[in-house]
């Protein structure tokens, strides 16, 4: 089956620190992969997503690369800000939107 | 903004006793979801409906049941809850249509959290 392995949290940055979050995946086929984000209190939004190998995606200086030779899309961004603290969770999707979740990385970045 | 609204948002019960929590949304789209939320597992799916009164189910579907009578509202019964099934529910809508082509964008309401005592 379908599975998505990411890193273990929290990660704690100061601001303006490169921020780099890594996913790993196991699919049967060749699936969409995504970047969801969850700030305190609030359900999960759509922060960017890739749908074929190569593709990279970006959003508010994030950004992540789909590497099929590797399984992986890491989430990056060059200079982390406060209000990005919050539970990043990564997830692929073979179709149908039935989307198949990492366990979430918490990020906290402090002034 | 897909508009989507969970009740409640907050609830309490007793072991044993039936629950059932609501999902409506405005957009008339066919894809709705349940997820369960909890700490080292990320998001699960519980059920899914991609239709008036087709439902399928998820991964963790064990004791729980859906209704979807209406288009704009999706239903997830606890028929005897217990004290695994506290969690934060979520409900999600697919706005490409949910079809096989669907790249898997969700909106997600703002969950409902329910503790069984």
């Amino acid at each position: 089956g379908n599975s998505v392995t990411q890193m273990e949290g929290p990660v704690t940055l100061s601001e303006e620190a490169f921020l780099t979050i890594n996913c790993t995946y196991t699919a049967t086929g060749y699936p969409s992969l995504f970047w969801y984000v969850q700030y305190p209190g609030e359900g999960l939004q759509l922060l960017l997503k890739a749908t074929k190998a190569d593709d990279k995606g970006s959003n508010k200086g994030f950004e992540a690369t789909y590497r099929k030779e590797t399984t992986s899309f890491h989430l990056e961004k060059g200079s982390v800000q406060v209000s990005d603290s919050a539970v990043y969770f990564c997830a692929l999707s073979e179709g149908y939107s039935t989307l198949t979740f990492g366990k979430g990385t918490m990020l906290l970045v402090s002034p | 903004d897909a508009g989507i609204t969970q009740s409640p948002r907050h609830k309490v019960t007793e072991t044993g006793t039936p629950v059932t929590l609501r999902c409506h949304q405005t957009e008339n789209h066919r894809y709705m979801y349940w997820y369960r939320q909890d700490p080292g597992h990320g998001l699960r799916l519980i059920h899914y409906s991609y239709g008036v009164k087709d439902t399928d189910k998820g991964e963790v579907s064990d004791g729980y049941s859906v209704s979807r009578s209406k288009t704009e509202d999706f239903l997830l019964t606890l028929e005897s809850a217990t004290s695994s099934q506290t969690s934060v529910y979520f409900c999600a809508i697919s706005v490409q249509g949910g079809g096989r082509g669907d790249t898997g964008e969700l909106f997600f309401g703002e969950g409902s959290r329910l503790t069984v005592l």
